[in-house]
């Protein structure tokens, strides 16, 4: 079935560090692509999403882009900061409402200033 | 901004014991979900409803497991006789339309 591979986790970063966490994927069809995060205390919140092969997703700094070639879509920033600690997730599926994410087992970032 | 709240935040239960995990989903929001993480492995998708009834289910959501949504405010998750092996953070999403879905911040439950 389905499946999320993401990079293990922690990653300990100085403030200003490039990030990079890795995320592959397993599917049958052509799914959409998530990244969600985790700020302490918080709910899952979508970070950035692409629907078809060589989309980018992008927000607050962050990028990933679909790349079917290589069944990734791994996220980076080029210029982290203390509060971008938090878990992050990757997770596939369709827009279509009302359907599973399959998710990954999320990668915890730290940064220290 | 308007935001999916849990109750409780934490629940500790006896093995064998009914529990019933509380939701408020976003008030305009049409489809509601539950997810689980048990420690250490994945975020997964347990079921979706929506318009009253289940649309989408996952093996996990077998029968010791049902939802309800009481009085169109409220989503709930019910585990009739807890296992050791639910114990997770559960967590409650709800969606206006396909892809972004709003998560509260989960319940944990132990069971002992």
């Amino acid at each position: 079935g389905d499946s999320v591979t993401q990079m293990e986790g922690p990653v300990t970063l100085s403030e200003e560090a490039f990030l990079t966490i890795n995320c592959t994927y397993t599917a049958t069809g052509y799914p959409s692509l998530f990244w969600y995060v985790q700020y302490p205390g918080e709910g899952l919140q979508l970070l950035l999403k692409a629907t078809k092969a060589d989309d980018k997703g992008s927000n607050k700094g962050f990028e990933a882009t679909y790349r079917k070639e290589t069944t990734s879509f791994h996220l980076e920033k080029g210029s982290v900061q203390v509060s971008d600690s938090a878990v992050y997730f990757c997770a596939l599926g369709s827009n279509q409402a009302g359907t599973a994410l399959i998710f990954g087992k999320g990668t915890t970032l730290s940064v220290s200033s | 901004e308007p935001e999916v709240t849990q109750t409780p935040s934490h629940q500790v239960t006896q093995m064998g014991q009914e529990v019933i995990l509380r939701c408020v989903p976003i008030s305009n929001h049409l489809y509601f979900y539950w997810y689980r993480q048990i420690l250490g492995q994945k975020v997964e998708f347990l079921v979706s409803f929506y318009n009253n009834e289940i649309s989408e289910k996952s093996e996990i959501f077998d029968d010791q497991f049902s939802v309800e949504r009481p009085d169109g405010s409220n989503f709930t998750l019910k585990i009739r006789s807890t296992k050791l092996e639910d114990s997770a953070m559960y967590f409650c999403a709800s969606s206006l339309e396909g892809e972004k879905l709003f998560f509260g911040s989960g319940t944990q439950l132990s069971v002992l």
